[in-house]
């Protein structure tokens, strides 16, 4: 069955700390892979994508994070955190002979002063 | 600026009232979709669209149903709403391999 997992509910960190948000997937080929950013009150925000190529991509809000095939595995990551960072992350793939999303259950991060 | 505008950011119905949550994008996009959002769970897929009068199921349907009559408008219906459905409603739409965009979400209570 598809999947995906967030296996960190909640994630504190101080700021200016470096983050790593973990996401692993089951899906029968490589799917799509996206990570999407709720801030409170708000819809999902698009972070960042990976299709093809480089497995190493590059977001907005100084985000990244890399496709490892042999560990089905997409984490986020960010060097040093602001405070504004705080909010909610979900890891999400989509086949791709389909255009139907499938999220996983979000990891909250909280950013200390 | 590209949107989707869900009508009601709060809304709060009695049990066994239908309710109509109301999703409109401005973006031309074939694909919409209806999920809501609970604690821990994530975000669940409750019935799509890639066309007009055109929908199908997600991996939650059971209590929904949708309506999607027009290109730019897609509405969740709660027949008869239950305690169960209070949940974050998320609508999104999207192009072909486009990302999706989504609407800041309808929080709704049913008592």
């Amino acid at each position: 069955a598809q999947s995906v997992t967030q296996p960190d509910i909640h994630i504190t960190v101080s700021e200016g700390a470096s983050l790593e948000l973990r996401c692993n997937y089951s899906y029968g080929a490589t799917p799509y892979l996206f990570w999407y950013v709720q801030s409170p009150g708000q819809g999902l925000q698009l972070l960042l994508k990976y299709f093809s190529g480089d497995t190493l991509v590059q977001g907005i809000k100084g985000f990244e994070a890399e496709f490892k095939r042999s560990q089905s595995s997409f984490n986020l990551r960010k060097p040093s955190v602001h405070w504004s960072d705080a909010a909610e992350y979900f890891c999400a793939v989509e086949g791709r002979n389909t255009d139907k999303l499938i999220f996983g259950t979000g990891t909250r991060l909280q950013v200390f002063p | 600026d590209v949107k989707v505008t869900q009508s009601s950011r709060y809304l709060v119905k009695r049990t066994g009232e239908k309710v109509f949550l109301e999703c409109v994008q401005d973006m031309d996009h074939e694909n919409m979709f209806w999920y809501r959002q609970d604690p821990g769970l994530g975000l669940r897929l409750i019935y799509f669209s890639y066309d007009v009068k055109m929908k199908e199921k997600g991996d939650i349907p059971e209590g929904y149903s949708v309506s999607r009559e027009k290109k730019e408008r897609f509405s969740l219906i709660l027949e008869s709403a239950s305690t169960n459905q209070t949940s974050m409603y998320l609508c999104a739409s999207s192009g072909p391999n486009e990302k999706l965009f989504f609407g800041s979400g309808t929080q709704l209570s049913v008592l």
